[in-house]
C-alpha cells in the first residue's frame, strides 16, 4: 500500500485531455511537501516530468501540466500522443516516515 | 550532462548481501544527495534511502533500515548500496538517483538483483 494513492489506470483517446490524481495526507502533500511526476517506460528508469507541483525540466513538452491543492495533486496531459503510453508516478517527502514517499503508478492507455 | 551508471546484474542466494555500485559524471558528487530506489516486478517505486557524499550522513527507510547500508567513495564518485538477509521478495530493479529541488532529476539505468535458492 503507497503512501501517495493514484488510480491504477486512466485512458484517453489521441488528442485528449486525461489527468491523473496523486492523494496523499496532512504528513507529505498536506503539509506542504512539493509533489513530482515522473514518466517510466517498461524497461527503462523513471524520467522526470514535473517538479516543485509544476514546473517542467528542460525538454518537456508544454503538453504536460502539474497542480496542487490540499492534500492532492494532479497530472493533466493534453493533446495525448501514442508515445504517451507508459507508467506515471508522483512523488513527495513524507514528514511522518521522514523520507521520500511514491505513488502507486498509474497505466496509461492511449487508445 | 549528468550520468550515473551502475553495476550489472546480481543472482544471490536467500540470507546472502548484495553492494550494488553507481558511478556518477558530469558534476560534482559532493553537490548533491544520491538516493536508492526499489522497483519489485508489478510494483511500484519504493524508497530506501539516500547519502549525503560531502559528509556521509545517511537516511534509510524505516521498514530497511536493519538491512541496507549506503556509503560513498569520494575519490571516485561512486554511491555504493548494500542489502543483507536478502530475502525472495528483495527480488526487484534497484535505481540510484540524485535529488534537486525535492525531485530525482536523473537517474541510473537500473541493476537487476534475484534472490533465487
Amino acid at each position: 500500500q503507497s503512501v501517495l494513492t493514484q488510480p491504477p489506470s486512466v485512458s484517453g483517446a489521441p488528442g485528449q485531455r486525461v489527468t491523473i490524481s496523486c492523494s496523499g495526507s496532512s504528513s507529505n502533500i498536506g503539509a506542504g511537501f512539493d509533489v513530482s511526476w515522473y514518466k517510466r517506460l517498461p524497461g527503462t528508469a523513471p524520467k522526470l516530468l514535473i517538479y516543485l507541483n509544476s514546473n517542467r525540466p528542460s525538454g518537456v513538452p508544454d503538453r504536460f501540466s502539474g497542480s496542487k491543492s490540499g492534500t492532492s495533486a494532479s497530472l493533466a496531459i493534453t493533446g495525448l500522443q501514442a508515445e504517451d503510453e507508459a507508467d506515471y508516478y508522483c512523488q513527495s517527502y513524507d514528514s511522518s516516515l521522514s523520507g521520500w514517499v511514491f505513488g502507486g503508478g498509474t497505466k496509461l492507455t492511449v487508445l | 550532462e549528468v550520468h550515473l551508471v551502475q553495476s550489472g546484474a546480481e543472482v544471490k542466494k536467500p540470507g546472502a548481501t548484495v553492494k550494488l555500485s553507481c558511478k556518477v559524471s558530469g558534476y560534482n558528487f559532493a553537490d548533491y544527495h544520491m538516493h536508492w530506489v526499489q522497483q519489485a516486478p508489478g510494483k511500484g517505486l519504493e524508497w530506501m534511502g539516500l547519502i549525503n557524499p560531502e559528509d556521509g550522513e545517511t537516511l534509510y527507510a524505516e521498514k530497511l533500515q536493519d538491512r541496507v547500508s549506503i556509503s560513498a567513495d569520494t575519490s571516485t564518485d561512486t554511491a555504493y548500496m548494500e542489502l543483507s538477509s536478502l530475502r525472495f521478495e528483495d527480488t526487484a530493479i534497484y535505481y540510484c538517483t540524485i535529488s534537486r529541488d525535492w525531485a530525482f532529476p536523473s537517474w541510473g539505468q537500473g541493476t537487476l538483483v534475484t534472490v533465487s535458492s
